[in-house]
């Protein structure tokens, strides 16, 4: 079975662009599709990113998503940050068989 | 519009069994198009996948949750559901159900129940 990992926690001001990456212990990481998933305080997660760079209808422009063969990683990056943005984010991927998330990382925009 | 709802005890003894269902509306649980899953998040932590099962009856399990999770889709009710055995302190947590496409996106949540193991 693999691991996501994602950093604990992220920081940025408004109106600057912050990225958050999401590494596979084992495995290639363009195997197999990358979701990311929002979550504000008291609520279910919702999808911002799916199949590695797509984004939902409703989920603005200033999202996106990419794959870093290199270094086996995923990353979201965020645009044009607004206080809004401030929430927890996982990434998720699968093999066969498990479906797994990172560990999360918050993002706080000050 | 697709709903999930979560239902069953918040409240369950250690060592007992942890018995979840979702309900799903505005759509067919029998849509060879989907999956259907459970994930949980114990509280101020991250989610943690628990398993999938699609309209056929295929299970997909978290392996280090496998020998105490039993899940089941009940297709004339248009719902799934979740047996958790052997439960301790460490299982509570909100317990989400989700719609999982094929290319496993999480894309429509329930919007959790939280259950506590405590005597």
């Amino acid at each position: 079975n693999f691991m996501l990992t994602q950093p604990h926690s992220v920081s940025e001001s408004p109106g600057k662009t912050v990225t958050i990456s999401c590494t596979r212990s084992s495995g290639s990481i363009a195997s197999n599709y990358v979701q990311w998933y929002q979550q504000r305080p008291g609520s279910s997660p919702t999808t911002v990113i799916y199949e590695d760079n797509q984004r939902p209808s409703g989920v603005p422009d200033r999202f996106s998503g990419s794959i870093d063969n290199s270094s086996n990683s995923a990353s979201l990056t965020i645009s044009g940050l607004k206080t809004e943005d401030e929430a927890d984010y996982y990434c998720q991927s699968y093999d066969y068989r498990n479906r797994v998330f990172g560990g999360g990382t918050q993002l706080t925009v000050l | 519009q697709l709903q999930l709802q979560e239902s069953g005890p918040g409240l369950v003894k250690p060592s007992e069994t942890l018995s979840l269902t979702c309900t799903v509306s505005g759509g067919s649980i029998s849509s060879s198009s989907y999956y259907w899953g459970w994930i949980r998040q114990p509280p101020g932590k991250g989610l943690e996948w628990i398993g999938s099962i699609y309209y056929s009856g295929s299970t997909y399990y978290n392996p280090s949750l496998k020998s105490r999770v039993t899940k089941s889709v009940d297709t004339s009710k248009n719902q799934f559901s979740l047996k958790l055995s052997s439960v301790t302190a460490a299982d509570t947590a909100v317990y989400y159900c989700a719609r999982e496409l094929r290319t496993h996106n999480f894309d429509y949540w329930g919007q959790g129940t939280l259950v506590t193991v405590s005597s």
